[in-house]
């Protein structure tokens, strides 16, 4: 399984852009690169996920260097309630089940 | 939007009990997922399910078995909870087959073994 790397902690101020690095080194060609984050005291929340195109949605931008080996989340305006710890995950597929390995993540801390 | 419910949100066991924490997800997903959280350790998986009746040894299954008699429902089971159980369980579920998405989870218990 691929692992990943991130920073243990980052700090942004409110209304700035976070930009939160993973790097990747030993993906595969077919593993997925997804982002989650958890805010304290809640399950782990879905933000996005690319293959080797950058993807943007509603939440949040994903860039994917050309070699596929690192990555960058970008929260375009953060505010205090993107406090929290943010997972960068390769996902392996195993039998019928797409199973996704948590790291421990980078604890962004947004504020004023 | 697709919800997945966990039974209870808090829960307090005494040591050699048989636990049972059910997890329940509303948009008939194939797979579904148990993880625990511990502090400085993250989400570690500890089994889950690709069809009823199916299932797969996650990272840390020891002292853990799971049931899925009904797609919608897996249940995590502790045939004799330990204090070292005590932790955060997370479910999940998702879609099958290729990058349709991501996982769903459900708020979590807090599972504290006395």
């Amino acid at each position: 399984d691929a692992k990943t790397t991130q920073p243990t902690s980052m700090d942004c101020a409110e209304g700035r852009a976070a930009n939160l690095p993973c790097n990747h080194s030993t993906i595969s060609g077919n593993e997925y690169v997804y982002w989650y984050r958890q805010i304290h005291s809640q399950g782990p929340q879905y933000i996005i996920h690319g293959l080797k195109n950058n993807e943007t949605n509603e939440m949040a931008s994903l860039i994917i260097t050309e070699d596929r080996k690192s990555s960058t989340l970008i929260l375009p305006h953060a505010t205090l309630r993107d406090t929290a710890v943010y997972y960068c995950i390769v996902r392996v597929a195993t039998g019928g089940g797409n199973k996704l390995t948590f790291g421990t993540g980078t604890q962004l801390k947004v504020e004023l | 939007d697709v919800k997945v419910t966990q039974s209870s949100r808090y829960l307090v066991k005494r040591t050699g009990e048989k636990v049972f924490l059910e997890c329940v997800q509303d948009m008939d997903h194939e797979n579904m997922f148990w993880y625990r959280q511990d502090p400085g350790l993250g989400l570690r998986l500890i089994y889950f399910s690709y069809d009823v009746k199916m299932k797969e040894k996650g990272d840390i299954p020891e002292g853990y078995s799971v049931s899925r008699e009904k797609k919608e429902r897996f249940s995590l089971i502790l045939e004799s909870a330990s204090t070292n159980q005590t932790s955060m369980y997370l479910c999940a579920s998702s879609l099958s087959g290729g990058a349709v998405g991501g996982y769903t989870f459900g708020s979590g218990t807090r599972l504290t073994v006395v």
